[in-house]
């Protein structure tokens, strides 16, 4: 069993959707959480960060973490074409210095 | 501010062969760690340097080795390459003493043939 599951798609959203992105994970360790956007043969790109249980929002994104039920998850708002990538959620925990642990990814097309 | 920089862009190497990827991290950065991604696939860790050693490594043979400079820079090199090492090599940067995220460079798209 991997440590970070994550559902690889593909999704298919009408552009102005809600998309909702989500990862679970084994380990318990993990206090830090990362969204990366992916385009096309391009390196990952940070979206979001956040540090232990919470939610945390920047302009069309929310971050969420449950670390109670070990589950994570990424809302993207109006979504627009330009939001079409592959999204990866990561992990690391305390004492890593960021020695990151990733999802597959997953990929999100929006339709105009 | 450059980021992370990563050069060559691509690279096709014949089995066998060496090859050296090289990795410039963000401005105020030290700590430089390099990961493989294969099509499809989330970037995999294969190992972290700061302080110009080696302080942790994914599960890579020992085909993988690394090394960084004063100026915090790296390399990555891998021997005897096989058609399986074919990838997308990332850099990622950031800054050992505090909780900062992690930045990714480009990537070199690597192609065994």
């Amino acid at each position: 069993q991997k440590e970070v599951e994550q559902d690889p798609g593909p999704l298919s959203v009408p552009e102005g959707a809600i998309v909702s992105l989500n990862c679970t994970y084994s380990n318990s360790a993990f206090q830090y959480f990362m969204w990366y956007r992916q385009y096309s043969r391009k390196g990952p790109e940070l979206l979001m960060y956040t540090y232990s249980s919470g939610n945390k929002e920047d302009g069309r994104f929310t971050a969420q973490v449950d670390k109670s039920s070990k589950y994570i998850s990424l809302f993207i708002r109006d979504s627009q074409p330009s939001d079409s990538a592959t999204y990866l959620c990561a992990m690391s925990y305390p004492g890593s210095a960021r020695q990151l642990t990733f999802g597959s990814g997953t990929q999100l097309t929006v339709l105009p | 501010d450059a980021g992370v920089t990563q050069s060559p862009t691509h690279l096709i190497k014949t089995r066998g062969q060496q090859v050296t990827l090289r990795c410039s991290p963000k401005s105020g950065h030290d700590t430089v760690s390099w990961y493989q991604q294969a099509l499809g696939q989330g970037p995999q860790f294969i190992f972290q340097y700061y302080e110009e050693e080696e302080r942790q490594r994914g599960n890579f043979p020992d085909r993988f080795s690394g090394h960084q400079f004063p100026n915090y820079s790296s390399e990555l090199n891998v021997n005897a390459l096989l058609l399986g090492d074919s990838a997308l090599y990332l850099c990622a940067s950031s800054l050992a003493m505090q909780n900062t995220e992690a930045f990714f460079g480009q990537g070199t798209r690597l192609t065994v043939v």
